[in-house]
């Protein structure tokens, strides 16, 4: 069964740094297309981040060069460094497997992890 | 930026076929998806490549694109399908991925 379990979200203040984890289960990290999407409280979905299996990554430009992707293959994990962060980076943060199968679109999705950027 | 254009909220009775429209510059070159948020739940997949549905996703659900337009239609739409609705894609570079604003689907 495919599981994804998102953690280390919290409060943090303006311009501090968090580090996000998604613990996959049930498939292979490495071998697939994965992704980070953030809701603010009442709003949207928006795209932050994608790492292809071939390792190359890409971002949102409201989040380039503050955070970066990567991913743990001896861990089958998932990651979201988060720095320099703002006030309306405050938001659940979703990690999803992007599948082949569905054009890469996104099959699974974790539970979310709440990040609060507040002084 | 590259965006995709929803409207807001879309109301219909219970039987009756709902249709979401999502408008974007890059559509006639770039897939279309769908997304289904219910109220304090991650998003479901429930269209990709523009009109074909993930397993286990009724087939009152279908999708469409012409032009610069994608659409989603519900047939038949059930009081268990009120939820918001976000249409997904690529920019022409198919490595930045936008999703629209979202439309709030009301059945009642």
């Amino acid at each position: 069964e495919v599981q994804l379990v998102e953690s280390g979200g919290g409060l943090v203040q303006p311009g501090g740094s968090l580090r996000l984890s998604c613990a996959a289960s049930g498939f292979t990290v490495s071998s697939s297309y994965m992704s980070w999407v953030r809701q603010a409280p009442g709003k949207g979905l928006e795209w932050v981040s994608v790492i292809y299996s071939g390792g190359n990554t890409y971002y949102a430009d409201s989040v380039k060069g503050r955070f970066t992707i990567s991913r743990d293959n001896s861990k089958n994990t998932l990651y979201l460094q988060m720095n320099s962060l703002r006030p309306e980076d405050t938001a659940v943060y979703y990690c999803t497997r992007d599948n082949k199968e569905y054009s890469y679109g996104s099959d699974y999705w974790g539970q979310g992890t709440l990040v609060t950027v507040s002084s | 930026s590259y965006e995709l254009t929803q409207p807001p909220s879309v109301s219909v009775s219970p039987g009756q076929t709902a249709r979401i429209t999502c408008s974007g510059d890059a559509l006639p070159k770039k897939y279309a998806y769908w997304y289904q948020q219910k109220s304090g739940q991650a998003p479901v997949l429930v269209i990709y490549e523009d009109s074909k549905r993930p397993s286990g996703i009724p087939e009152r659900f279908s999708g469409s694109s012409s032009g610069t337009m994608a659409t989603l239609t519900i047939s038949g739409a059930q009081v268990e399908d009120e939820a918001d609705y976000y249409c997904y894609s690529t920019d022409s570079s198919a490595n930045h991925k936008v999703f629209g604003g979202g439309t709030k689907l009301t059945v009642l």
